[in-house]
């Protein structure tokens, strides 16, 4: 059972454009939503966390969006750069164990 | 240490044999998580610690696979017999606490089972 649903699988954006990746949840038990920014060959790294009693969390150029009665949250890159190139994963976190569940991921490529 | 380490990086094994892989939490973090990213980039998590208790093996295929968290030593993660279909990027994670708090990742180690 996929209980975080990622979307777009893969999404071409020009430099200087912006790149939104959707995300959305089932388990009302999550309290805590960051997404990971991931290279080839190279672990995720954290990129911005939200929790669900915050509609906006902005750091630089990137903002989370996040709608708790709808269940979903995105990631916004404002002024898209070709290093923003890389795989990014939407997560929850919350309920029994707190582990991490992953969306699917989305392969972004930033076009120069 | 300020960064999870792991080892070794890649790691090739025959069906049939052991794998052993190592990670070193960030000093001072209490909570220690395996997850497994396999092909198409899906992530599966597989058992957690906090020190060097369970914490949570829900994930954990319990006939091969093993983990452990000792005092003073990195933890480990055993595979006996592997299968072809454990191929796959392991990462080890480290937090501070168990919820609401991130999760560092370690750069994973690459095993491939022939």
């Amino acid at each position: 059972q996929q209980q975080v649903k990622q979307s777009p699988q893969s999404l071409i954006v020009q430099k200087g454009g912006i790149s939104i990746i959707n995300c959305a949840y089932e388990n009302t038990a999550f309290d805590y939503f960051p997404w990971y920014q991931q290279f080839p060959g190279k672990g995720p790294a954290l990129l911005i966390a939200i929790r669900p009693d915050v509609s906006e969390k902005k750091e630089g150029r990137f903002t989370i969006s996040f709608n708790k009665s709808a269940k979903q949250f995105s990631l916004h890159i404002m002024d898209s750069q070709p290093g923003d190139s890389a795989t990014y994963f939407c997560a929850a976190q919350g309920g029994y164990g707190n582990k991490l569940v992953f969306g699917a991921g989305t392969i972004l490529r930033v076009k120069s | 240490g300020e960064e999870v380490a792991q080892t070794p990086k890649h790691l090739v094994r025959g069906e049939g044999q052991k794998a052993k892989l190592y990670c070193a939490p960030i000093k001072g973090h209490s909570y220690v998580f395996w997850y497994q990213q396999v092909l198409k980039n899906e992530f599966k998590f597989l058992i957690s610690f906090q020190n060097e208790n369970v914490f949570d093996e829900t994930g954990m295929p319990k006939e091969r696979f093993s983990a452990k968290c000792l005092p003073n030593s990195p933890c480990s993660l055993e595979i006996q017999a592997t299968k072809l279909e454990d191929s796959a990027v392991y990462f080890c994670a480290s937090s501070l606490y168990p919820s609401q708090e991130t999760q560092y990742f370690g750069p994973g180690t690459r095993l491939l089972v022939l």
